[in-house]
């Protein structure tokens, strides 16, 4: 059973250049989101979404794009990178039946933007 | 706005310590309540939950009850190993179909031998 994975784990970026993290789940949720970790800032909610299709904005949205055409997948977008966004990025899945609350992360994916 | 404030890290102990570490939380309504454990190198996974008043989520040792009369939902451990050297979120979820996680900023426990 493979989670959340999240593609790549390292990436160094110049700023201005775009990239997209991956991030897919194979456990038929419906909910996904993405997250950004920096030192003493916990995590903060970037973008989430409810079902394919649905995409919404969370705390800290600006430089990021995402979108949901599939429930497995959901790839987050830095259409021009700039050094603000070095940080370490998670995806997160649950589901929205179970109602639980238990989020399902990603190993992680470590972007610097030089 | 809903929002945690969990105490400030790094904590130290000696392994066999007992470990407590505060959590707080506003919110409105009923939240249910999270405390999740990162791993060095990991992504985060869920420690323990309560999701109603005075409710005890407990799990690997670690226990933490939901006090709506205090807003805390504080972790604690009686005897703590040196496997448990992590970070520890305090999250919490209110309610709606969205029910995005809000996590307090963490606290690096590091159990020295």
């Amino acid at each position: 059973n493979a989670g959340v994975t999240q593609t790549p784990k390292f990436q160094v970026l110049k700023t201005g250049q775009s990239m997209t993290l991956q991030c897919a789940q194979d456990m038929n949720h419906e909910y996904m989101s993405w997250y950004r970790q920096d030192p003493g800032m916990g995590l903060r909610l970037i973008h989430y979404s409810v079902g394919a299709g649905i995409t919404d904005q969370g705390e800290v949205p600006n430089g990021y794009n995402v979108s949901r055409s599939t429930t497995e997948d959901f790839p987050l977008r830095l259409l021009s990178a700039a050094p603000s966004q070095t940080s370490v990025y998670f995806c997160a899945s649950r589901s929205a039946i179970a109602n639980t609350g238990e989020l399902f992360f990603g190993e992680g994916s470590r972007l610097t933007v030089l | 706005g809903n929002s945690v404030t969990q105490m400030e890290g790094p904590v130290t102990l000696s392994e066999e310590a007992f470990l407590t570490i505060n959590c707080t939380y506003t919110a409105t309504g009923y939240p249910s309540l999270f405390w999740y454990v990162q791993y060095p190198g990991e992504g985060l996974q869920l420690l323990l939950k309560a999701t109603k008043a005075d409710d005890k989520g407990s799990n690997k040792g670690f226990e933490a009850t939901y006090r709506k009369e205090t807003t805390s939902f504080h972790l604690e451990k009686g005897s703590v190993q040196v496997s448990d050297s992590a970070v520890y979120f305090c999250a919490l979820r209110s309610g709606g179909s969205q029910g995005n996680l809000i996590f307090g900023k963490g606290t690096k426990l590091s159990v020295k031998p």
